[in-house]
């Protein structure tokens, strides 16, 4: 069983368009991200749910919007697509304990997204 | 979040063990060291973490410097497979909900040859 899915794998739209990518996980994790990788092959965080709640947006536009409809979902939505939007969107999840000593984090496969 | 510094690539012979470096100088006493590691068009994977002593899994080994300023992930036997890009992650204690998410630097794209 995939532990943290993602839909769609590959993803190639026009600039302007709406598109989303969604995430789920069946770890019964309470915590869920959004990273994205560009073509530099940097990996840096996007969002950070907690129990459906937002704890974390690091300066990313308001075109990107995650929701979370429950805490196995963490769906991202984004408007008005620019060519600079092109990269791998990575999902994943842990879990979130105060007091643990660590959390390993489960990614997901990766959405590549070409915004032509 | 403290920094970490790693090679920017390293090659090993297949079934030799490869010693991958990481220095992280201003780590804090609470930083938990982590690695990951992205094998080609997948997810970051965990690898093994360690706080002070020196840590073993079915993976890897951590050894970790008695200073904490630096650690070496060991893969003992590498393999084909073991051809990925490895992160050296320091993660704070906990502080809060959503406080672990990782900050990943350039990490050491190992390359293993047959």
């Amino acid at each position: 069983d995939t532990a943290v899915s993602q839909t769609p794998k590959y993803l190639v739209t026009q600039m302007g368009n709406d598109k989303s990518i969604k995430c789920e996980q069946n770890l019964g994790h309470d915590t869920m991200y959004w990273y994205k990788q560009d073509s530099k092959k940097f990996l840096k965080i996007m969002f950070s749910y907690n129990n459906k709640e937002l704890i974390i947006n690091e300066t990313v536009p308001n075109r990107f919007s995650p929701k979370s409809p429950d805490k196995a979902h963490l769906n991202l939505h984004i408007n008005s697509l620019e060519l600079g939007d092109s990269a791998v969107y990575f999902c994943a999840s842990s879990q979130d304990l105060a007091g643990t000593k660590y959390n390993e984090q489960f990614f997901g496969p990766g959405t590549r997204l070409t915004v032509l | 979040d403290a920094k970490t510094t790693q090679p920017n690539s390293m090659e090993s012979n297949e079934e030799e063990p490869v010693h991958l470096p990481c220095n992280h100088s201003t780590i804090s006493g609470t930083d938990y060291i982590h690695w990951y590691r992205q094998l080609p068009s997948q997810g970051p994977e965990y690898v093994i973490h360690g706080l002070t002593s020196n840590v073993n899994n079915r993976m890897a080994s951590l050894a970790i410097a008695e200073d904490r300023k630096s650690s070496t992930l060991i893969l003992h036997r590498a393999t084909l497979r073991d051809a990925a890009v490895y992160y050296c992650i320091l993660r704070r204690a906990y502080s809060g909900a959503g406080s672990y998410q990782l900050t990943f630097g350039k990490g050491t794209k190992l390359s293993v040859i047959p």
